[in-house]
């Protein structure tokens, strides 16, 4: 139940690309098509964002994406705006009915 | 529309006991699994614990093992965490979420917890 390895920061300028790392093993992000993607505000709960490595929830704009290659899930935001900065968690199954989540990247629009 | 909030956060001593609460609204709680996250202060987030929609299948992260107890209440539409043996490090904001396609996708405010040594 190791947590899954994020960069503490990413930032790029509005109407750029971003695109946020996470990796675990094959254990957890390696082992199943099961990464979500969280964003945070200070003070606030999280919300989903992604789901099963590449899926939307309703209304969520489409320029969040994700993908996972091996043991690395990625999360891209393209369009950068300035409401996008934020806190960004990863999170996989891992498993016999437990899931771990990243540490966090903070995101930063210029 | 979906709605979960939980309650029953505190100041507590260490060694102590607290049972958080989190009452669903807006979906047919009896047909989703249920999670507890928790979030220490600039810390983040953790999974903590989860049930099967029956309650009879739970499952924790090995921290919380033996100490905490993930308990619902279908008919009233009721998630709980029975938290005991609490230690300085348990200090966090804790979240009910709902488990949908193996993400938590619905989530709660939350409710502080804060262990006094």
């Amino acid at each position: 139940q190791s947590a899954l390895t994020q960069p503490p920061s990413a930032s790029g300028s509005p109407g750029q690309s971003v695109t946020i790392s996470c990796t675990g093993t094959s254990r957890d992000i390696g082992g199943y098509d099961h990464v979500s993607w969280y964003q945070q505000y200070p003070g606030k709960a999280p919300k989903l964002m992604i789901y099963e490595v590449t899926k939307r929830p309703s209304g969520v704009p489409d320029r969040f994406s994700g993908s996972k290659s091996g043991n690395t899930a990625s999360l891209t935001v393209s369009g950068l705006q300035a409401e996008d900065e934020a806190d960004y968690y990863c999170s996989s199954y891992a498993g016999s009915n437990s899931w771990v989540f990243g540490g966090g990247t903070k995101l930063t629009v210029l | 529309e979906v709605q979960l909030v939980e309650s029953g956060g505190g100041l507590v001593q260490r060694e102590g006991s607290l049972r958080l609460s989190c009452a669903v609204s807006g979906f047919t709680f009896s047909s989703f699994w249920m999670t507890w996250v928790r979030q220490a202060p600039g810390k983040g987030l953790e999974w903590v614990a989860a049930i099967e929609p029956g309650g009879s299948e739970k499952y924790y992260v090995d921290s919380v093992k033996g100490r905490f107890t993930i308990s619902r209440d279908n008919a009233q539409n009721s998630l709980y965490l029975q938290m005991n043996s609490l230690r300085a490090d348990d200090t966090a904001m804790y979240y009910c979420a709902t488990v949908s396609y193996w993400a938590s996708a619905s989530w709660g405010q939350g409710t502080l917890v804060t262990v006094s040594s």
